[in-house]
């Protein structure tokens, strides 16, 4: 099983569309969760960090699930400028529990909107 | 405002050549990280470095070696290109929490 797998898609909707991407990790250890966006040819930025209790920026809901190890990205009333990678990120702790800060990514989730 | 900074952003190396992929931040950031991305692939992590003379590997190190003789530099070394490293690399630093990036070397080795 991959250590962070996601739905690779693509995903194409028209504006205004509501969308929901979601993310599976293998390690129950793992305490930091991330949603970057990726443009192409371009660096990942941090879209935003994913807490305990779901958090919401703007049309951009993330939920976490701990029980179900998964982390979810809601985006409503879609734009074309949302049109990029969707990057789901997790820390994967070592057998000592540390992690250094090392973040495993997945492969992405590609999501283009329309007219 | 740098943040983090590679260079070159692009190169063509020749099978067998070896160059340095520069990188270095301007946030006091302990922690530094080398990714590879290669198409339509995730980023995997090569190396990465807690704190200046601290070094260790990541998911994918063969082909590669890297130094951290300050806080603000983490080089990442090709000593003899091979094609399989043709790829888009991404240097990233944090100091808790989420990483910034800086925006890729590209590199291809023919």
């Amino acid at each position: 099983r991959k250590e962070v797998e996601q739905d690779p898609g693509p995903f194409n909707v028209p504006e205004g569309a509501t969308v929901a991407f979601n993310c599976t990790y293998s390690n129950s250890a793992s305490q930091s969760f991330f949603w970057y966006r990726q443009d192409c040819r371009k660096e990942p930025k941090l879209l935003m960090s994913v807490y305990s209790s779901g958090n919401e920026d703007g049309r951009f809901t993330a939920q976490l699930n701990r029980a179900s190890q998964y982390i979810s990205l809601l985006i409503r009333d879609s734009k074309l400028s949302d049109s990029a990678t969707y990057l789901c990120v997790v820390n994967i702790p070592n057998a000592g529990g540390t992690s250094y800060g090392k973040l495993t990514f997945g492969q992405g989730t590609i999501l283009t909107v329309h007219p | 405002n740098a943040g983090v900074t590679q260079t070159p952003k692009f190169r063509i190396l020749k099978i067998g050549q070896s160059m340095t992929l520069q990188c270095t931040q301007d946030m006091n950031h302990n922690y530094m990280y080398w990714y590879r991305q290669d198409p339509g692939m995730g980023l995997k992590l090569i190396y990465y470095s807690v704190g200046a003379g601290i070094t260790d590997k990541g998911e994918v190190p063969n082909g590669y070696n890297v130094s951290r003789s300050t806080t603000e530099d983490f080089p990442l070394r090709l000593e003899l290109a091979a094609p399989s490293q043709t790829s888009v690399y991404f240097c990233a630093s944090t100091l808790r929490g989420p990483q910034h990036f800086g925006d890729g070397t590209r590199l291809s080795i023919l």
